[in-house]
């Protein structure tokens, strides 16, 4: 299946301070690339989705100044956890869109960040 | 709007045996995907199998069959044999293909195959 990379796999940083989180495709190119937050014990939440060359769209709930994504080339797009606190501490997951379309439309997901702020 | 429900938050089999993990699913969409996909304590999310609504027949790959029963709106996992690895979380998921292509995710099985 495709590749899907992030970049850290593990912050720990201090509260106040801003997180910068890599999602990349490695062997396609991703128009379309979605963020999740993952809680302990709890299921994916979508964030927001992010498409190349334009603006993300962010889910209902979620501080689109705080989670700041940049989405510049088809293979990366950056999630930047600004002025991080305790509750932000979380699994990010990035997953990728493959560039085939139709039903066989299959998201990629990356390995994760585990973020903790302290 | 799409939700999908995971009714057993967790699950015991014994190796070698078969499981059966169940999802449903309410959606008001004719054309959607039901995904599962495998995410072991490391925390990647591996994809499994997938089934379009329109597929007719029950989308299999390797031990992963689904069972997709389409006036149920069911998209049950059976993996048969299980292995000491298969013990994991196990999301179902479901893209409506009217609705931006995202996917929504069930809450989760936990499976722990007992060797």
């Amino acid at each position: 299946g495709a590749v899907v990379s992030q970049h850290p796999s593990w912050v720990i940083c201090k509260s106040g301070t801003s997180v910068k989180i890599e999602c990349r495709s490695l062997d396609f190119q991703a128009t379309t690339m979605f963020w999740y937050r993952q809680f302990p014990k709890q299921s994916l939440m979508l964030m927001a989705t992010s498409n190349e060359g334009s603006k993300a769209t962010y889910e209902q709930g979620v501080e689109k100044d705080k989670f700041l994504i940049n989405h510049a080339s088809l293979t990366l797009s950056t999630l930047t956890v600004t002025s991080a606190h305790p509750e932000d501490s979380s699994f990010y997951i990035c997953s990728a869109r493959t560039p085939r379309r139709g039903p066989q439309e299959t998201q990629y997901f990356g390995p994760g960040t585990r973020l903790l702020v302290l | 709007a799409q939700k999908i429900t995971q009714t057993q938050p967790g699950m015991f089999v014994q190796e070698k045996e078969a499981v059966t993990l169940d999802c449903t699913y309410d959606t008001s969409d004719q054309s959607y995907g039901l995904f599962w996909y495998k995410q072991p304590s490391s925390g990647e999310m591996i994809f499994l199998i997938y089934q379009g609504s329109y597929d007719e027949q029950n989308a299999t790959e390797g031990r992963y069959s689904l069972n997709f029963q389409k006036a149920r709106k069911s998209a049950n996992l059976v993996i048969s044999a299980s292995q000491l690895g298969d013990s994991a979380m196990y999301f179902c998921a479901m893209r409506s293909n009217n609705a931006g292509n995202m996917l929504t995710f069930g809450g989760g099985t936990r499976l722990m195959v007992k060797p």
